[in-house]
């Protein structure tokens, strides 16, 4: 059964900084992983998508790495910014089976 | 991005109502749809699979008589808490694949419940 956990569960930065994000699994066979973001009482949005044969993906100030031999995948956010603030969400998709997904991360980035 | 809405996005009911919960994907068909229950400060469950025209899959531990799901359309699958009480309180969200080459799936907003 698949287990996905993440460190830490909850971080505050000052506005600016450079932040990594962690993801763990304990299944390696996986189909691909996601990170998604929450906010509060809010619904999720993805935010990046690997596939399994996938080393890394990025989109603008976010950048997500998979070592799937390991069973992790880091969510690297540059240049914080207080509307970075939120819960973000690492869901692994094993081959015919649904998302699991992890307990988050509460970010907050100060002014 | 596909879109997909949830109604009512928020309820409060008596212990003993039960309460049903639309999720409705709108610029696009979706013959599965996800069922996910969220408590506090914890991540997302996922309840059960709703399919268009068939029974829905219920995941271990969760009881099909108290949780009906019907999916009555493409774009529409409902979830009805039956005699809720105080435990039931909690945060359901629904999502939807997208396109088969798109690989994700898109959430809704989420319906919050609290049972009194």
């Amino acid at each position: 059964k698949q287990e996905v956990t993440q460190i830490p569960a909850a971080l505050s930065v000052p506005e600016g900084e450079n932040l990594v994000l962690n993801c763990s699994f304990t299944d390696s066979a996986i189909y691909n992983l996601q990170w998604f973001r929450q906010d509060p009482g809010k619904g999720l949005t993805s935010l990046l998508l690997i596939q399994s044969s996938q080393r890394e993906q990025t989109s603008g100030r976010l950048n997500a790495s998979l070592d799937k031999s390991s069973g992790r995948s880091t969510l690297y956010i540059a240049a914080s910014q207080p509307g970075d603030s939120a819960t973000y969400l690492c869901a692994v998709r094993n081959y015919g089976q649904n998302f699991v997904f992890g307990p988050g991360t509460r970010l907050s980035v100060l002014p | 991005g596909a879109v997909v809405s949830q109604h009512p996005s928020w309820v409060i009911c008596k212990s003993g109502t039960s309460v049903k919960i639309e999720c409705r994907s709108l610029d696009f068909q979706a013959t599965t749809m996800f069922w996910y229950r969220q408590f506090p400060k914890q991540s997302l469950m996922l309840m059960a699979t709703s399919n268009e025209g068939s029974k829905a899959t219920y995941e271990q531990g969760v009881e099909k008589d108290k949780f009906l799901i019907n999916h009555a359309s493409l774009t529409l699958s409902t979830l009805t808490v039956t005699s809720a009480h105080p435990e039931d309180s909690s945060f359901y969200i629904c999502s939807a694949p997208g396109e088969p080459r798109e690989e994700t799936q898109y959430f809704g907003p989420g319906t919050r419940l609290l049972v009194l």
